[in-house]
């Protein structure tokens, strides 16, 4: 069954640093999601990507964030000059379409843990 | 806007009891969509079920059931006959059918333990 996936799984780095989340999306799909989720807390939206640009995005999602499908294949979160706060498990999902189709559903990846020292 | 909530932050049981995890949501919009994920301890996120707006019939997998209520704005699951293997956070999620562009906004999660 086709899944989504995401590297790394874990990333260290340091305060300022830039970092960038990989992802590839199942390979039909055309809506593309990040979630983040803080130790212990709920799981928050950050970004709908679609047809080549933002649909959509959170007030997490400020100017240090960016997304990008450089290549047709991966779909990339980047994080320009990290904090302290950004410290969190980020999820990338994708979905087909939007409708009232049965395969109508986000799937998630595994998630990257980003530790921000 | 949208809202979910999970009322139960966390709850214990012991093997093979039955256990129902609240989920009420509230959305203007009259064509939406609800979900379950399932979050084990490893962390990732699993798809357990999606329910329409205009389908309030009720679902039974295996021990696991839904029951949507659109009257009281609730979609809750139950467990029947609780496993070990049944421990995570449980999630509910509401996207709507408007612009949302498929974003699914989130309950606070409820941690489930069974005990053995």
């Amino acid at each position: 069954e086709p899944e989504v996936t995401q590297t790394p799984s874990h990333q260290v780095t340091q305060m300022g640093q830039e970092v960038i989340l990989r992802c590839v999306p199942i390979s039909n799909h055309l809506y593309f999601y990040w979630y983040r989720q803080i130790l212990g807390q709920k799981v928050e939206f950050l970004v709908s990507f679609y047809n080549n640009e933002i649909s959509e995005k959170s007030e997490i999602f400020d100017d240090q964030f960016s997304v990008e499908r450089p290549d047709g294949s991966n779909f990339t979160l980047k994080i320009r000059s990290t904090k302290l706060e950004d410290s969190a498990m980020y999820f990338c999902a994708s979905i087909d379409r939007l409708g009232l189709a049965s395969t109508d559903t986000q799937y998630f990846g595994p998630g990257t843990r980003l530790t921000v020292l | 806007a949208q809202k979910v909530t999970q009322a139960q932050t966390e709850i214990s049981v012991v093997e093979k009891e039955d256990v129902t995890l609240d989920c009420v949501y509230e959305t203007r919009d009259t064509t939406y969509y609800l979900f379950w994920y399932k979050q084990p301890p490893s962390g990732e996120l699993v798809f357990l079920i999606r329910r329409n707006s205009f389908d309030e019939q009720n679902e039974i997998s295996g021990r696991y059931s839904w029951n949507f209520q659109k009257s009281t704005s609730s979609f809750n699951f139950t467990i029947t006959a609780s496993q070990v293997v049944d421990s995570a956070v449980y999630f509910c999620a509401l996207r709507t059918g408007g612009t949302s562009y498929g974003k699914l906004t989130f309950g606070q999660g409820t941690i489930l333990t069974v005990h053995p």
